[in-house]
């Protein structure tokens, strides 16, 4: 149980361009998710956290007009890296809670490799 | 914010001997710490993970300390074996099961050598 999958798992584009990530939660309701970004031999650091049927709440230093999110469901959260440049190329992970049941960890999906050529 | 320091950066190891993976913390209002094992191009998964009302957790052969008072807490994974090569990232919360998000420790990149 508690399967959080990312799709694309890796994605090549053009400088300029929007990329749009998506993160669900397969087998669970997730109200929250979160987002991270990690870049090579480097920890994970949050981006913001995607809560469901409202507005996302960005860590200091994202910009959230750069990275946009929607969590327009319980099962389903999306990163959108607008007007992409070569310095957002990062690995891009999400995480998300059961909201049923009580004390849960996150769980993360496996990733996605976005590199801006 | 919460800030936590992870040592030491690489751990290399005997397969069959154990390995203690150390980190601390800085926000006394922290009441929750995970483990995750990282592989290559995969995300984490998280491997244990302590509240602070308890001093220890085992799992197994993995098991986590806690230290609330001095801020911190450990990792000890004994008899090891080639599988458990990998990053390992500590973590902390002021919330149970990082509600609030998750502050990650830099890694460790532990090596079982055979």
């Amino acid at each position: 149980g508690a399967v959080v999958s990312q799709h694309p798992s890796w994605v090549i584009c053009k400088s300029g361009t929007s990329v749009k990530i998506e993160c669900r939660s397969l087998d669970f309701q997730a109200t929250t998710m979160f987002w991270y970004r990690q870049f090579p031999k480097q920890s994970l650091m949050l981006m913001a956290t995607s809560n469901e049927g409202s507005k996302a709440t960005y860590e200091q230093g994202v910009e959230k007009d750069k990275f946009l999110i929607n969590h327009a469901s319980l099962t389903l959260s999306t990163l959108t890296v607008t007007s992409a440049h070569p310095e957002d190329s990062s690995f891009y992970i999400c995480s998300a809670r059961d909201r049923q049941v009580g004390n849960q960890p996150q769980h993360f999906g496996d990733g996605t490799r976005l590199s801006i050529l | 914010g919460e800030n936590v320091e992870q040592h030491p950066s690489t751990l290399s190891v005997q397969e069959g001997d154990s390995a203690v993976i150390k980190c601390t913390y800085s926000d006394s209002a922290s009441n929750y710490f995970p483990w995750y094992k990282q592989e290559l191009g995969k995300g984490p998964q998280l491997i244990i993970d302590i509240r602070s009302n308890v001093g220890e957790k085992k799992d197994q052969r993995i098991a986590v300390t806690l230290n609330k008072t001095a801020k911190h807490f450990s990792l000890h994974i004994t008899e090891t074996q080639p599988e458990d090569s990998a990053v390992y990232f500590c973590a902390a919360s002021i919330v149970w099961g990082g509600a609030d998000g998750l502050t990650f420790g830099k890694g460790t990149h532990l090596i079982i050598q055979p």
